[in-house]
């Protein structure tokens, strides 16, 4: 799998976009992205996954740069709900290992 | 409803006492997992399994067992428990269906103490 680098923390204000980036400078090509989510100590849930196409569920949009090295998970109006650890995981569809990173704890504040 | 079951969620025990925790799904996925979630650290893969009778080792296996002799089960077993085994514990399980979607459906987790 590919390493991902993502900030340990940050904010946002309840009823704004947030933008969680994620840098994959080492991903090849036939690895996706994608994105999970851990509300306080609960097993992670999935939220969204691309290749290099931007893509758009009821829960978020993943934007990828052209060059696929970068990504940014976007939720488009938080709630205090969204406060929770977001992963970005670079993988290999159907591959068996797994890792998941240190993720970056999102904060919404009211 | 599609789920993944862990038992016990919370368990108590002391060195060397082997244990098990069992996780069980009922949405008939062949791939299976265990992680761990030690406070500051994401998710480390412990073993994972591909299907029936197919293991392999994740990140971190070292201390641990499992066996998947059932496609809906994959229990962990730790044979002589050390407090560095401490640790929040969860069971997936996907479908390996061909294409991109790598949806893992977690279990509850299991918050094991080793005194």
């Amino acid at each position: 799998d590919a390493k991902t680098t993502q900030p340990t923390s940050m904010d946002c204000a309840e009823g704004r976009a947030a933008n969680l980036p994620c840098n994959h400078s080492t991903i090849s090509g036939n690895e996706y992205v994608y994105w999970y989510r851990q509300i306080h100590s609960q097993g992670p849930q999935y939220i969204i996954h691309g290749l290099k196409n931007n893509e758009t569920n009821e829960m978020a949009s993943l934007i990828i740069t052209e060059d696929r090295k970068s990504s940014t998970l976007i939720l488009p109006h938080a709630t205090l709900r969204d406060t929770a650890v977001y992963y970005c995981i670079v993988r290999v569809p159907n591959a068996g290992k797994s890792t998941f990173g240190d993720g970056t704890t999102l904060t919404v504040k009211p | 409803e599609a789920q993944v079951t862990q038992n016990p969620r919370y368990l108590i025990t002391v060195t060397g006492k082997k244990l098990t925790v069992t996780c069980s799904q009922n949405m008939n996925h062949e791939y299976m997992s265990w992680y761990r979630q030690d406070p500051g650290l994401g998710l480390r893969q412990i073993y994972y399994s591909m299907n029936v009778e197919v293991t392999d080792k994740g990140d971190v296996p070292e201390g641990y067992k499992v066996s998947r002799k059932e496609k809906r089960n994959f229990p962990l077993i730790l044979e002589s428990p050390s407090p560095n085994q401490t640790s929040l514990y969860f069971c997936a399980s996907r479908v390996l269906a061909g294409g991109s979607t790598d949806t893992q459906y977690f279990g509850p987790g299991t918050r094991l103490t080793v005194l």
